[in-house]
């Protein structure tokens, strides 16, 4: 079984700041974890993925995110925030095997950008 | 590019009517989600389905029904809607194969209001 944590619901940060949003997952197999974005009354985008190669993945928009297999983590970073990224932002982990393979999602985390 | 639409951005139905909601999507993608969205929930599997007339319960599949007829092609049914059904209804693909990993494909969402 699957399961995704992202802690807090809401995240404010200043134009220009360091964003960082976090996530952490269980997963009985070694997982494929995935960063998603939207926007108001939109459908979800892919950010980044991570697939088992690099640790370090750079997605869109300036966003990276860390796998770290020790903590179970995949925080998502940018290094200075823009007015545009204020969005939802989604978590999801797949076992990645089998057919049917489906996503595990996180409640997600608002973020807003303060002028 | 993957392109999935859904058949309306907005619905306004009322208890008792049966809904239908379509997804197409033009990338022959095996998989098909639909998933309903709620403040403070996240994303909630309604159904998924991994091939034409295969399909599976997600986590909420109460109230409602699928149909695919068409690989291209899924379709969510509220048999007989009420005003809990009033939501953000988004449809998801994602291909299955050797070396994929599983990343879903959003489209834009319906959002429904039953009165």
């Amino acid at each position: 079984a699957q399961s995704v944590t992202q802690l807090g619901s809401h995240v404010s940060v200043s134009e220009g700041a360091l964003v960082l949003l976090r996530c952490n997952y269980s997963s009985s197999v070694p997982p494929y974890l995935f960063w998603y974005v939207q926007y108001p009354n939109q459908g979800l985008q892919l950010l980044l993925k991570y697939t088992s190669a690099a640790t370090l993945v750079k997605g869109i928009n300036g966003f990276e995110a860390e796998f770290k297999k020790s903590e179970t983590s995949f925080h998502l970073t940018k290094p200075s925030a823009h007015m545009s990224d204020a969005a939802e932002y989604f978590c999801a982990v797949s076992g990645g095997t089998g057919a049917n393979s489906k996503l595990t999602f996180g409640k997600g985390i608002t973020l807003s950008v303060r002028p | 590019d993957v392109k999935v639409t859904q058949s309306s951005r907005y619905l306004v139905k009322r208890t008792g009517e049966k809904v239908f909601l379509e997804c197409v999507q033009d990338m022959d993608h095996e998989n098909m989600f639909w998933y309903r969205q709620d403040p403070g929930l996240g994303l909630r599997l309604i159904y998924f389905s991994y091939d034409v007339k295969m399909k599976e319960k997600g986590d909420i599949p109460e109230g409602y029904s699928v149909s695919r007829e068409k690989k291209e092609r899924f379709s969510l049914i509220l048999e007989s809607a009420s005003t809990n059904q009033t939501s953000m209804y988004l449809c998801a693909t994602s291909a299955w194969g050797q070396g994929v990993s599983y990343e879903q494909y959003f489209g834009p969402g319906t959002r429904l209001t039953v009165t």
